[in-house]
């Protein structure tokens, strides 16, 4: 079964900081997802990586098949940027959406 | 923009009891899935239903749970007999495929289900 871990589980920055969340999985997989989880408990897909990288706004989503590892950067970070970050990975062979969740990066940007 | 609507936002049982949470997913999405939420927990994934069958489901996906597309909109999940360990947030999601193994996938605002 694959393990996905995300680090670190709780980051505090200032506006404007360049941010990275990192997300680790231990089995090869079919594609990772980041998502984003408001306060309010709303689920929204950032992005969907099967390789390379992806950039959207200030966002950049990167993943490395070989280490089986992927980041995802948050530019000129912003407080409505604050919210909890989930990485969730597809294992091969399983359906679309039969996805294995991290734990969550809590993100707090102060102004 | 196109959403995924879940019905109630928030419901309060008693153990024991039936509950059915509504979701209307995306006109043109053909998959649905849902997923739960226990408070301070990680996303888990439920189940997943094409074609008017499961194609997938977890191991909590137990005979407690079920689904349903009643009407070609509504995806339902059913809770037969709740218990205390069933609350949670659950979210209902659609994906619209854009080929190459490449989707989008929308979640719906979940609803929050509490069992006394």
């Amino acid at each position: 079964k694959n393990e996905v871990e995300q680090s670190p589980q709780n980051l505090t920055a200032q506006e404007g900081e360049f941010i990275t969340i990192n997300c680790s999985y231990s089995v090869g997989i079919s594609a990772l997802h980041w998502l984003q989880q408001h306060p309010g408990g709303g689920i929204v897909s950032l992005f969907m990586l099967s390789s390379g990288k992806k950039k959207h706004g200030r966002l950049i989503a990167t993943i490395n098949i070989q280490e089986k590892h992927s980041s995802l950067h948050i530019t000129a970070s912003h407080p409505r940027d604050s919210a909890v970050y989930i990485c969730a990975v597809g294992n091969y062979g399983g359906s679309q959406g039969n996805l294995i969740f991290g734990k969550g990066t809590k993100l707090s940007v102060k102004p | 923009e196109p959403e995924v609507t879940q019905t109630p936002s928030h419901q309060v049982t008693q153990m024991g009891q039936e509950v059915i949470l509504r979701c209307v997913p995306i006109s043109n999405h053909l998959y649905f899935y849902w997923y739960r939420q226990i408070l301070g927990q990680k996303v888990e994934f439920l189940v997943s239903f094409y074609n008017n069958e499961i194609s997938e489901k977890s191991e909590i996906f137990d005979d407690q749970f079920s689904v349903e597309r009643p009407d070609g909109s509504n995806f339902t999940l059913k809770i037969r007999s709740t218990k205390l360990e069933d609350s949670a947030m659950y979210f209902c999601a659609s994906i619209l495929l854009l080929g190459q193994g490449l989707y989008e996938q929308y979640f719906g605002p979940g609803t929050r289900l509490t069992v006394t």
